[in-house]
């Protein structure tokens, strides 16, 4: 089955751009999903991209996707200390409309 | 709309005990999740319904059961709780099991075996 891999631990600057990184195996991968999870809650959809997608931008959010890696990452410009969470990348294969879930990136702002 | 409800927030068991996790969402949504989080482990899904009257399972079924007793409504169950279980459940909801079909989470239950 499909395999999501992120880091743990991001560590940033308050005014700084923040990059988190996943990888995933299953290149017939069709949707992947950013989800950001805040101290206490459940999780909340930030965006996604199509697999036939290279880049979305929203706001302060960029999404950069890299198929012949089996890359997504997600940059949030300007960091602010409200951006402090766990962001899971979710990528959903072949026929499963189901996503499979990494195991999160606590991103930590510092002023 | 209150989105995705799931009761209760907070509960601790001893080792052997039984209990019902309820969810229910106002969405109208057809397909509806359960997931467990474990510190450093992310989101396994325990089962699903992707429709009023079906249910599956999800990677780490074994331990629980599941009711989708309507549209509205997915219970988890655990018939007789072990320390391994000790967990933060979430409930989740999707509108139609296609496409771009994003999930809904509830707040999480913390849940405490003893």
């Amino acid at each position: 089955g499909e395999d999501v891999e992120q880091s743990l631990f991001l560590s940033v600057r308050e005014g700084d751009s923040s990059v988190i990184n996943c990888t995933y195996t299953d290149s017939s991968s069709t949707y992947l999903y950013w989800y950001k999870q805040e101290p206490g809650a459940g999780l909340q959809l930030l965006t996604y991209i199509f697999s036939n997608m290279d880049m979305k931008q929203d706001q302060r959010l960029t999404v950069l996707l890299n198929k012949k890696d089996k890359h997504l990452s997600l940059r949030i410009a300007d960091t602010q200390t409200g951006d402090s969470a766990i962001y899971f990348c979710a990528v959903s294969a072949g026929g499963s409309y189901i996503p499979t879930f990494g195991r999160g990136t606590s991103l930590i702002v510092h002023p | 709309n209150a989105g995705v409800t799931q009761t209760p927030k907070f509960q601790v068991l001893k080792t052997g005990q039984s209990m019902t996790l309820q969810c229910a969402q106002d969405m109208n949504h057809n397909s509806m999740y359960w997931y467990r989080q474990d510190p450093g482990m992310g989101l396994r899904l325990i089962y699903y319904s992707a429709s009023e009257g079906t249910t599956d399972k999800g990677e780490v079924p074994n331990g629980y059961n599941v009711s989708r007793l309507n549209k509205r409504e997915f219970s988890l169950r655990l018939e007789s709780a072990a320390p391994s279980q000790t967990s933060v459940y979430f409930c989740a909801s999707s509108p139609s099991g296609g496409g771009t079909d994003t999930q809904y989470f509830g707040p999480g239950t913390r849940l405490t075996v003893l």
